[in-house]
Order: C-alpha cells, then structure tokens, then sequence
C-alpha cells in the first residue's frame, strides 16, 4: 500500500516551454502533497506544500509564477514548470502524507521525474 | 542556524557486517525523525520513523535510534548485504507545527560481496 506515482518519469523540453507532472497517491487519499527537487549528489529541497482545494504554500525562493501547482482532488496534485529555462533541470520528486496517529505521520515519494531543459 | 548532518562520504563495509550511519541535527527540536533509502535515479523509499520518546526502534535487519540530548540518530543495518547498497536519508519534523519533512544530504552505503 501507501503508493505514489509519477508522471511523466523524464521529460525533454525546450527553453521557454512549459511542461507539466502529475503525482498521484494510488491506494490511498492525500490531504497533502508536497513536491520537491533534487540535484545531483544533494539533499531533496521543499519547493512547496499542497493541500486539496486550497492554494499551494512555496518555501522561500521558490516563484510561485513560475512553479504552478494544482491539487484538484485527494489523489493528484500536478506542477508546471512554466518557460522553462536550463537551470530548472532537474530531479523532481512529489511526496503524499498518511496520518497514522495523532501528530504522526509517514511520507510516501514518487519515482521522481527527470527534466532537462535545452 | 539549523542544520540536519550526514556524513557525505561513502560507507563502505563487507557484506554480513553491520553498517552504522549517523544523522546529527542542531537547533531543531523533532518531534520524530525518519529514515529514508533512495536509489540512484528514484524517489525515496520509507524505512523507519522514530519518535522523540522512543530509544530504539527495530524493523527486520534495520534499526533506528535516537538520542536528543546529543541530536543523533543512527541507522543500523546487521547482516548487509549487497542490496543494501543505497543512499540513505535521515529526514525530520522540526516540531514547530509546520509538519515540513527536513532532510539530511545523505550517505551512500556501498556493501561488498
């Protein structure tokens, strides 16, 4: 149980496109879903949470213009990449939460999905 | 400021001993604290989660413990094997009712036949 998927599992764009990845909780319904991003040999960096039905909150730094995410049901939440340049290649992982108890939780990743932007 | 440390270099170690891995933390006050395996090229995968009031939490081959007078938490895995070979990363709450997951760079664990 307790499985996310990915989707796209890799994209190549060109610069100044936009791409879009959808994450789904497949056995299970998320409340929240978070997205990540990873660069080579680096930890995973938070970009932004996501609750169903209400606007995303970003982490510092991260443009919310430019990294647009929806999360339209319990199950998927989706991240554009809006006018992709270069520098936003990278690893980018969506995470779902599962309360077990009360002020415990576990969290589940998705495969991730490789964006390289030329 | 706050920091969630691993060792950056590789662990590397013969297959059947036990491997040790060390997630040090400052400034933080977690609540619990998680241990994650990523493999090359894939999401992280779930292993343990242990709680601030709990010393020693077990899983199969693998356990956790976790000291927060000294801000540590060490992974363990007995009997290695091979497959074992993985980054591992430790990942924490901070406790301050942001319920944000804060990880560690990892460690790679390679394990020898």
């Amino acid at each position: 149980g307790a499985v996310v998927s990915q989707h796209p599992s890799w994209v190549i764009c060109k610069s100044g496109t936009s791409v879009k990845i959808e994450c789904r909780s497949l056995d299970f319904q998320a409340t929240t879903m978070f997205w990540y991003r990873q660069f080579p040999k680096q930890s995973l960096m938070l970009m932004a949470t996501s609750n169903e039905g209400s606007k995303a909150t970003y982490e510092q730094g991260v443009e919310k213009d430019k990294f647009l995410i929806n999360h339209a049901s319990l199950t998927l939440s989706t991240l554009t990449v809006t006018s992709a340049h270069p520098e936003d290649s990278s690893f980018y992982i969506c995470s779902a939460r599962v309360h077990r108890a009360i002020q415990t939780y576990e969290q589940y990743f998705g495969p991730g999905t490789r964006l390289t932007v030329t | 400021s706050q920091k969630i440390e691993q060792n950056s270099e590789a662990l590397n170690i013969q297959e059947g001993k036990t491997a040790t891995l060390t997630c040090n933390y400052t400034n933080y006050s977690p609540a619990y604290l998680q241990w994650y395996r990523q493999d090359p090229g894939r999401g992280p995968v779930f292993l343990l989660l242990i709680r601030e009031n709990e010393k020693e939490k077990r899983k199969e081959r693998l356990k956790v413990t976790f000291d927060t007078t000294l801000k540590q938490s060490l992974f363990h895995i007995t009997a290695s094997q091979p497959a074992d070979s993985a980054t591992y990363l430790c990942a924490l709450d901070p406790g301050d009712s942001s319920y944000k997951l804060i990880f560690g760079s990892g460690t790679r664990l390679l394990v020898r036949p």
